[in-house]
């Protein structure tokens, strides 16, 4: 069946780094754009980045360029979310989730926990 | 971009009708007929029940509706039960960004 799983997320220290991926499977990878959305303990949706579905292009919010970077792996079903200069604020749940052609974000994976703090 | 205005919390009766505002500029929401909505339960991922402003994915029940008129998107859900009791997102999408409303929580009396 369809499926996202993220995996990575922790506790790590302000400053440091982690990196977050995403597996997906029952779906034709390399055919979609792909999201990470994060939510804080309590908060609501934050749209994180974008990538299209050939890996060329990235978008990201305000809120992380520059600190954080997406990429995507066509031959291993995968997109990852590497996380640089973690701050406080970026604890959250981090999910992946799959750009339907159709429209909106029809995937979403289960999330995985960021907590930054020292 | 600035977060999409969502009322913070609606109630409603079973069987009863209610209705969920996002509110956005003529540079997402009523720029573009690119608006869907997510259903959230406590603890669970987000799930897509309109896109493209009022078009329903595959399962998702026929009570959930959507509009626009200039800047402001609604979600209706029409015959309201227990389990439409959660939060509700919307979010107004391009090609290379999106952005999300603050969230509605929907009570159900």
């Amino acid at each position: 069946q369809v499926q996202l799983v993220e995996s990575g997320g922790g506790v790590v220290q302000p400053g440091r780094s982690l990196r977050l991926s995403c597996a997906a499977s029952g779906f034709i990878f390399s055919s979609y754009n792909m999201h990470w959305v994060r939510q804080a303990p309590g908060r609501g949706l934050e749209w994180v980045a974008i990538i299209w579905y050939d890996g060329r292009n990235q978008y990201y919010a305000e809120s992380v360029k520059g600190r954080f970077t997406i990429s995507k792996d066509n031959s291993k079903d995968t997109v990852s979310l590497q996380m640089n200069g973690l701050r406080a604020d970026d604890t959250a749940v981090y999910y992946c989730a799959r750009d339907a052609p159709s429209g909106g974000m029809d995937v979403w994976g289960q999330g995985t926990t960021v907590t930054v703090s020292s | 971009q600035s977060a999409l205005t969502q009322p913070a919390s609606v109630s409603g009766s079973p069987g009863q009708s209610i209705t969920i505002s996002c509110t956005g500029t003529s540079s997402d929401v009523g720029g573009y007929d690119f608006v869907s909505w997510y259903q959230q339960h406590p603890g669970k991922a987000p799930k897509l029940i309109l896109y493209d402003v009022y078009n329903r994915p595959s399962g998702v029940s026929n009570r959930f509706s959507g509009s626009k008129s200039g800047n402001t998107a609604s979600l209706h859900i029409s015959g309201l039960q227990a389990e439409d009791e959660a939060d509700y997102y919307c979010s107004s999408y391009t090609s290379s960004s999106a952005v999300f409303g603050g969230g509605t929580k929907l009570t159900v009396l």
